[in-house]
C-alpha cells in the first residue's frame, strides 16, 4: 500500500530566509511524487512531480524538491520566502503499478512567512 | 480560463436534502477525479472516470453518493438524503490519460454545509 506523511503540521520561517517542507513516502515499487500548494478557499495547485531521472526537481514559482531513495523522502524547498508562499501544501504519491492512478495525499503542512 | 471548472462554488443546505455538483475539467482530458477534503486533512480520492467508464470508487463513497459523466466531458456529483457529516470541500480533477507522466489539475472547489 502507498502511503504519505508530512511530520509537520506547522512551518514557520522569515522572509528571506530558505524554506523547507518535509515529507516521507512509502510504496511498493518506484514512487511518483507530487507537490501541490493550495490557498485559502481554493482548490490545488500543482507545484512539481519526479517520475524519473534527475533527483532534483524544479517546480513552479521558485519550488524544488529533491527524491531521496534511501531515506524514502521528497521535501519541498525554497532558497527565500516570501510572505506571499505561505499557504498549505500538499505532498502526493502514486505507486505504479500497485496503486492504479489514484494518488495518496499527505494531511498537509501549513507554511507561515512572517515579514 | 481554460482551466478546470466547478458549479456552484458554495452550497448551504438542510439535512436531508440532495444536492448536486458540477465540474467541467481541461477540454482535452480524459480522467476526471472527485475528491473529498474536510479540514485539517489532504483531499480523500471519491471515485474516477476514463472518459464516461466509472473505473474506481472509494469505499468512501456510500450509496447516498453517486457520480455521472455521460458524454465523456463534464461529471456531475449527487448527494441525496445529506447529512452534517457531508459538510467538506469537494474537489474535482482532471488528467491526460498518458502512461507515467499524468498530473492532476484541480478547480476550485465546491464548499458544501449541511446544517
Amino acid at each position: 500500500a502507498q502511503s504519505v506523511a508530512q511530520p509537520e503540521d506547522q512551518v514557520n520561517v522569515a522572509e528571506g530566509n530558505p524554506l523547507t517542507v518535509k515529507c516521507t513516502y512509502s510504496v511498493s515499487g518506484n514512487p511518483y511524487l507530487f507537490w501541490y500548494v493550495q490557498y485559502p478557499n481554493r482548490g490545488l495547485q500543482f507545484l512539481l512531480k519526479y517520475i524519473t531521472g534527475d533527483n532534483l526537481v524544479k517546480g513552479s514559482y521558485g519550488f524544488e524538491a529533491e527524491f531521496n531513495k534511501s531515506q524514502t523522502s521528497f521535501h519541498l524547498k525554497k532558497p527565500s520566502a516570501l510572505v506571499s508562499d505561505s499557504a498549505l501544501y500538499f505532498c502526493a504519491v502514486r505507486d505504479p503499478p500497485f496503486g492504479g492512478y489514484i494518488p495518496t495525499f499527505g494531511r498537509g503542512t501549513s507554511l507561515i512567512v512572517h515579514p | 480560463d481554460t482551466g478546470v471548472s466547478q458549479d456552484p462554488r458554495h452550497k448551504i443546505t438542510k439535512r436531508g436534502q440532495n444536492v448536486t455538483f458540477r465540474c467541467d475539467p481541461i477540454s482535452e482530458h480524459n480522467r476526471l477525479y472527485w475528491y473529498r477534503q474536510t479540514l485539517g486533512q489532504g483531499p480523500e480520492f471519491l471515485t474516477y472516470f476514463q472518459n464516461e467508464a466509472q473505473l474506481e470508487k472509494s469505499r468512501l463513497l456510500s450509496d447516498r453518493f453517486s457520480a455521472e459523466r455521460p458524454k465523456g466531458s463534464f461529471s456531475t456529483l449527487e448527494i441525496q438524503r445529506t447529512e452534517q457529516g457531508d459538510s467538506a470541500m469537494y474537489l474535482c480533477a482532471s488528467s491526460l490519460a498518458r502512461e507515467g507522466q499524468e498530473t492532476q489539475y484541480f478547480g476550485p472547489g465546491t464548499r458544501l454545509l449541511v446544517l
